[in-house]
């Protein structure tokens, strides 16, 4: 069964620097999400991305992130100037349909950022 | 404010028992998913229902969902140690792209 990808699956940073988080979607789909969830918290939308544009961002999502889809496969989130409360498991998913309409996302396992 | 929230927030059965958790949220909803998520790893989609629908199965998972209460429940029959997990329930953001989680329901099954 496809699913999606995320590399790699833990990184470390010192506070400032930045990082790129990557993800597959399985390959058909269409729309894609990163989502965050800290340690024993709440799973958290981060931003949508449709049409090689971003449909949906939250109040997290501010000026040190960014998403892009660099090539026909890869989808990556990156974290300019990383900051202590980054520290957190991030999640990318897609969905063949728009997620919040009627259609199931699949998550990748993670990337835990741990910033130091 | 939450959208999402379930009860109990931890739920510690024996195998063979049925397991129930409820999510209540807020607003209007065009659908209500389930999810289950083993420790460390990412987020597995059980079962959506649409807010037309009022009870759907899945195998040993029933789930049903009351929009005049805004509310849903989730059942495992027959549970399983291999069930022990956290369950989150979610809500799409009416007109929006987003799903919103829940708070998540940590269940363990003891063998």
């Amino acid at each position: 069964e496809p699913e999606v990808t995320q590399t790699p699956s833990h990184q470390v940073t010192q506070m400032g620097q930045e990082v790129i988080l990557r993800c597959v979607p399985i390959s058909n789909h269409l729309y894609f999400y990163w989502y965050r969830q800290i340690l024993g918290q709440k799973v958290e939308f981060l931003v949508s991305f449709y049409n090689n544009e971003i449909s949906e961002k939250s109040e997290i999502f501010d000026d040190q992130f960014s998403v892009e889809r660099p090539d026909g496969s890869n989808f990556t989130l990156k974290i300019r100037s990383t900051k202590l409360e980054d520290s957190a498991m991030y999640f990318c998913a897609s969905s063949l349909n728009r997620g919040a309409y009627n259609s199931p996302l699949h998550f990748g396992n993670g990337t835990r950022l741990t910033v130091t | 404010s939450q959208q999402g929230e379930e009860d109990p927030q931890a739920l510690s059965i024996q195998e063979g028992e049925n397991a129930t958790m409820n999510c209540s949220y807020k607003t209007s909803i065009n659908n209500l998913q389930w999810y289950r998520q083993n420790s460390g790893r990412g987020l597995v989609h059980l079962i959506l229902i649409r807010s037309n629908e009022r009870e759907k199965h899945s195998g040993r998972l029933r789930v049903t969902l009351d929009t005049s209460k805004k509310s849903s429940s989730l059942l495992i029959t027959a549970s399983r140690a291999a069930d022990t997990a956290s369950y989150f329930c979610a809500t799409d953001d009416y007109n929006t792209d987003k799903l919103i989680f829940g708070t998540g329901t940590r269940l363990q099954v003891f063998p």
